[in-house]
């Protein structure tokens, strides 16, 4: 099975611009993550979908953030306006039951300047 | 919310020898623990979890042990090989149904020839 998919894979922007990330989950996985890495910390939490609906956004920094995933399937996860501390690497994962493995896609690099 | 330590930062050993990982947590509640190696420009592949119904599991060369009175988990790796050499990621849930992941901030291992 094709496994999860992020796209860019890179993307730089001059703070105040807006960049839109997408993920696409493994197929029939219901639950999709959002996590991010800025460089040398760990992997935090951004948000989780069931489906289309938010199951927890606790992890989202600021209301530059707006994650989206209509339909159940892909999600977009938006920044708006971008800002330097907003650089990292944003993993997507996803997950068949909500006890699963999460499979994490590639990544997508963001570089703010 | 929980909190994830991880230690080494660092840990090179020779091919052959073996190589632990250490994390504790914070979260009584947690009872997820899962392990991810990262290869350079990969993404994160899960190698090993462990539920907290028990306190050890192995799969070939590596393990896991958990102590939940303690909050601390570790990893095993025996008879190192090169290919083994990646950052390798502990993280635990936020406990429950809530499957959301705290990730630790990763051991380099490089495992010498």
């Amino acid at each position: 099975e094709a496994g999860v998919t992020q796209f860019p894979s890179h993307s730089v922007i001059e703070k105040g611009q807006t960049v839109t990330l997408r993920c696409d989950p493994i197929s029939g996985h219901d639950n999709l993550y959002w996590y991010r890495r800025v460089m040398g910390k760990e992997i935090k939490f951004l948000l989780h979908f069931v489906k289309e609906s938010k199951q927890d956004e606790s992890g989202m920094p600021n209301n530059r953030f707006l994650a989206e995933r209509t339909g159940g399937t892909y999600s977009t996860l938006k920044v708006q306006p971008a800002e330097l501390e907003d650089s990292g690497v944003y993993f997507c994962a996803s997950s068949r039951g909500l006890a699963d493995e999460q499979f994490f896609g590639p990544g997508t690099r963001l570089t703010v300047l | 919310g929980e909190n994830v330590e991880q230690h080494p930062s660092t840990l090179s050993v020779q091919e052959g020898d073996s190589a632990v990982i250490k994390c504790t947590y914070s979260d009584s509640a947690s009872n997820y623990f899962p392990w991810y190696k990262q290869e350079l420009g990969k993404r994160p592949q899960l190698i090993i979890d462990i539920r907290s119904n028990v306190g050890e599991k192995k799969d070939q060369r590596i393990a896991v042990t958990l102590n939940k009175t303690a909050k601390h988990f570790s990893l095993h790796i025996t008879e190192t090989q090169p290919e083994d050499s990646a950052v390798y990621f502990c993280a635990a849930n936020s406990g429950g149904s809530n499957y959301k992941l705290t990730f630790g901030k990763g051991t380099l291992l490089t495992v010498n020839p």
